[in-house]
């Protein structure tokens, strides 16, 4: 299994432009989520979902998109970024039903800067 | 919604003691509260995790205590080796099974 994949690892954007971060999981989790590291401020919990098709706000949604139309992908889309959305993206997931539902597997981030 | 504070904010040990970091939540409905290890350039990785009904967990060098009353949760690092040097995460599971983090605290082994 690879895990939580996500890419791309850099990505450096100008005020207004989209972009799609990548989020793939090959251990058919249901839970999965985006979060935000900032410096001092941990992570941030941006959006979620629990299957496909279903998605939710976290705490700090604006300025973000996602959608689930499969098990394994959850893109967040930047439509038109801004330089307070630089930071360090994380992808995570974790199984609804079975014996470990509480523990998230986190992926590599993504490391984004906003010119 | 819940609310998770961690102390301190960086811890310097030598090389072979101890270290405890403490974490404080908000919300007496939480039950689950895991502990993450980030080590430079990567993402977090869960080391330890403990769940309402116990007091107290260990694994070969770690270890995390509960106390439900207080509300507050630690983790122990003992015999301490540069390896363990990384920035480490609390967390508690919120209402709606989400997950709640302490802004994190950066433990620096000295050798």
């Amino acid at each position: 299994n690879a895990g939580v994949t996500q890419t791309p690892k850099f990505q450096v954007l100008k005020t207004g432009q989209s972009m799609t971060l990548q989020c793939a999981q090959d251990m058919n989790h249901e839970y999965m989520s985006w979060y935000r590291q900032d410096p001092g401020m941990g992570l941030r919990l941006i959006h979620y979902s629990v299957g496909a098709g279903i998605t939710d706000q976290g705490e700090v949604p604006n300025g973000y998109n996602v959608s689930r139309s499969t098990t394994e992908d959850f893109p967040l889309r930047l439509l038109s970024a801004a330089p307070s959305q630089t930071s360090v993206y994380f992808c995570a997931s974790k199984p609804i039903a079975g014996v470990s539902t509480d523990t998230q597997y986190f992926g590599p981030g993504t490391r984004l800067t906003v010119l | 919604g819940e609310n998770v504070e961690q102390h301190p904010s960086t811890l310097s040990v030598q090389e072979g003691d101890s270290a405890v970091i403490k974490c404080t939540y908000s919300d007496s409905a939480s039950n689950y509260f895991p502990w993450y290890k980030q080590e430079l350039g990567k993402g977090p990785q869960l080391i330890i995790d403990i769940r309402s009904n116990v007091g107290e967990k260990k694994d070969q060098r770690i270890a995390v205590t509960l106390n439900k009353t207080a509300k507050h949760f630690s983790l122990h690092i003992t015999e301490t080796q540069p390896e363990d040097s990384a920035v480490y995460f609390c967390a508690a599971s919120s209402r709606n099974n989400r997950l709640a983090f302490g802004k994190g605290n950066q433990v620096v082994v000295i050798p």
